[in-house]
């Protein structure tokens, strides 16, 4: 155990549903990442926050996704109209500013 | 991760060394990590190193690192059962920032 906590492990959605995940970090980390990881992949960047401030978003984080770090604390990983393609593992990791990335269990999605 | 890449299978007998290798293409990168990952789990940070040293031992794991070559292994003495799962590679281009991962290599340890 990281430290590091996801909710929830896992989620079964239909397609056209909204999701929404939550990290919660380690208490003096202050960056906090969101990956993606599809079966038999490494995980893909994301988004990462530094405290509340959303510093940086990838190409693969399309309109459909969101996330949010409203107190510099926790953080919510929203998906509107979810796809089949969305289904992965999306994981959380989080460090304080230059030291090393701790990761959380992930939340498994399957979109049917 | 496109810049990084790992073979994808390792096959090794117990109380046998393993030798996990990474390439990876970006001569700024700043620390190399190495992950385990077990099936349905997150990620654990096994050791990393910082790209002006060229070796580092913690217990029975060893990281090699060639800048010029843009070669990192890992090497696990003494392989046990429990060592079985993904390993990953991944690079820090800027301090602090995001990790670029590669594929990952399935370790797999036979009794």
């Amino acid at each position: 155990d990281t430290g590091v906590s996801q909710n929830p492990r896992h989620k079964i959605t239909k397609r056209g549903q909204n999701v929404t995940f939550r990290c919660d970090p380690i208490s003096e980390h202050n960056r906090l990442y969101w990956y993606r990881q599809t079966l038999g992949q490494g995980p893909e960047f994301l988004t990462y926050f530094q405290n509340e401030a959303q510093l940086e978003k990838s190409r693969l984080l399309s309109d459909r996704f969101s996330a949010e770090r409203p107190k510099g604390s926790f953080s919510t990983l929203e998906i509107q109209r979810t796809e089949q393609g969305d289904s992965a593992m999306y994981l959380c990791a989080t460090e304080r500013v230059a030291d090393t990335q701790y990761f959380g269990p992930g939340t498994r999605l399957t979109v049917l | 991760g496109e810049d990084v890449e790992q073979s994808l299978f390792l096959s090794v007998r117990e109380g046998d060394s393993s030798v996990i290798n990474c390439t990876y293409t970006d001569s700024s990168s700043t620390y190399l990590y190495w992950y385990k990952q077990e099936p349905g789990a997150g990620l654990q940070l096994l050791t990393y190193i910082f790209s002006n040293m060229d070796m580092k031992q913690d217990q029975r794991l060893t990281v090699l690192l060639n800048k010029k070559d843009k070669h990192l292994s890992l090497r696990i003495a003494d392989t046990q059962t429990g060592d079985s799962a993904i390993y990953f590679c991944a690079e820090v281009r800027n301090q602090g920032g995001k990790l670029i991962f590669g594929q990952g290599t399935e370790l797999s340890v036979k009794p």
